[in-house]
């Protein structure tokens, strides 16, 4: 059965500090990966998704990902932090829309 | 184009009450999906539908719970006799097409369910 595990509950950075959220998977077939970012008091944004092709994923407000066969990880990456990225970041896997799992959630939390 | 409307963005019900939570999807977007997410947990589909169809009810509990997408109108997640398990953020998500692999997902900002 498929499942994604987010390591750190929880990680504090300084603003302009780099960033990695980790996110390890269990999938029985290629997987397809997502960030998701959830900010509080709004809903979820998708920040990225890995189906195929090139590795390293870019996605939006300069977050980049991963994809690491070998280690089954979807490491999400940021290389400055910015006070607006404090928020809950969810890693999730899924062949489709209705078979998604989502990872516990880590905060981000982003000191001055 | 506003995006996917959940009401009421708090919801407080005793035990043994019905708690109804409504989802606007998108414009233009007949296709609806509902997640739990509990403390310390990670988002937990329950249910996808279409207008008028529920397409997958998997993640769904047995008893108590139930949910409708209209012709018209919003989609609605029923939960009959709340019990405090119950308690929990529930977020609504639309898409344009069918639910396949690529198809973004728009998340509406959820509903906190507390019960006394």
């Amino acid at each position: 059965a498929q499942s994604v595990t987010q390591p750190d509950i929880h990680i504090t950075v300084s603003e302009g500090a780099s960033l990695e959220l980790r996110c390890n998977y269990s999938y029985g077939a290629t997987p397809y990966l997502f960030w998701y970012v959830q900010s509080p008091g709004q809903g979820l944004q998708l920040l990225l998704k890995y189906f195929s092709g090139d590795t390293l994923v870019q996605g939006i407000k300069g977050f980049e990902a991963e994809f690491k066969r070998s280690q089954s990880s979807f490491n999400l990456r940021k290389p400055s932090v910015h006070w607006s990225d404090a928020a809950e970041y969810f890693c999730a896997v899924g062949a489709g829309n209705n078979d998604m799992r989502f990872g516990a959630g880590t905060r981000l939390t982003v000191k001055p | 184009n506003a995006g996917v409307m959940q009401n009421p963005r708090h919801l407080v019900r005793r035990r043994g009450q019905e708690a109804r939570l409504r989802c606007s999807p998108m414009k233009g977007h007949s296709h609806v999906y509902w997640y739990r997410q509990l403390p310390e947990e990670g988002l937990k589909f329950m249910v996808y539908l279409q207008k008028e169809n529920i397409i997958d009810e998997s993640g769904m509990p047995k008893e108590r719970f139930s949910a409708e997408f209209p012709k018209e109108g919003p989609s609605i997640l029923r939960i009959q006799q709340v019990v405090r398990g119950d308690s929990a953020a529930y977020f609504c998500a639309s898409s344009a097409r069918t639910g396949g692999r690529n198809e973004k997902l728009f998340f509406g900002s959820g509903t906190q369910l507390s019960v006394l």
